[in-house]
């Protein structure tokens, strides 16, 4: 069965400094990864997602990810934080070697960044 | 930008009532799910659908769920006899392929049981 960790409930940083968002997964086959964003009283937002190819993924927004096959992680980053990146995270993961395309996601990291 | 929408936004409904939520898929896409958040949990899995068919669903979704796809452009999710537990944001979501697709949420309907 797949699950994915976000160890931190939330990450504190200030505007223009870097930032990382921690997520680890397990999952049996082949992983399929993703980050979204949630603003409040909205929906999730597609920002990135790691299928194969290049271990650094870019998305939107100036984010971007690093797949790290050994740790087994995919921690979220950006070079510089804006106030407006403030929101909560989430990783997903589903089993790329099977069909079902079923989402597992973390627990969410609240993002504030403050200016 | 297409995106996936749902009605209504909040639904206040009494225990033991039914209750459908509706969405709107991207119109390409072929791949619907529904997935729910209880306030300050995770997003947890529900039910995908494919062709016309559940294609996979998680142990929330037992008899008292139910989706369907009625016509063309809508996708509904419906609780037939709702519990208090049953409180939550719901989610729907759309992809365009199986294979690495992203799924798109819409903004949620928040239910309410009392």
């Amino acid at each position: 069965a797949q699950s994915v960790a976000q160890p931190e409930d939330q990450v504190n940083v200030a505007e223009g400094n870097p930032l990382t968002v921690k997520c680890t997964y397990s999952v049996s086959g082949n992983p399929y990864l993703f980050w979204y964003v949630q603003y409040p009283n909205r929906g999730l937002q597609f920002l990135l997602k790691y299928i194969t190819g290049d271990n650094l993924v870019k998305g939107s927004y100036g984010f971007e990810a690093e797949f790290n096959k050994s740790q087994t992680s995919f921690h979220l980053k950006k070079p510089s934080a804006l106030v407006s990146d403030s929101a909560l995270y989430f990783c997903a993961v589903r089993d790329g070697d099977t069909g079902f395309q079923k989402l597992v996601f973390g627990t969410g990291t609240r993002l504030l960044v403050s200016p | 930008e297409p995106e996936v929408t749902q009605t209504p936004s909040h639904q206040v409904t009494q225990m033991g009532q039914e209750v459908i939520l509706r969405c709107v898929p991207i119109s390409n896409h072929l791949y619907f799910y529904w997935y729910r958040q209880i306030l300050g949990q995770k997003v947890e899995f529900l039910v995908s659908f494919y062709n016309n068919e559940i294609s996979e669903k998680s142990e929330i979704f037992d008899d008292q769920f139910s989706v369907e796809r009625p016509d063309g452009s809508n996708f509904t999710l419906k609780i037939r006899s709702t519990k208090l537990e049953d409180s939550a944001m719901y989610f729907c979501a759309s992809s365009e392929t199986n294979s690495g697709g992203v799924q798109y949420f819409g903004p949620g309907t928040r239910l309410l049981v009392l």
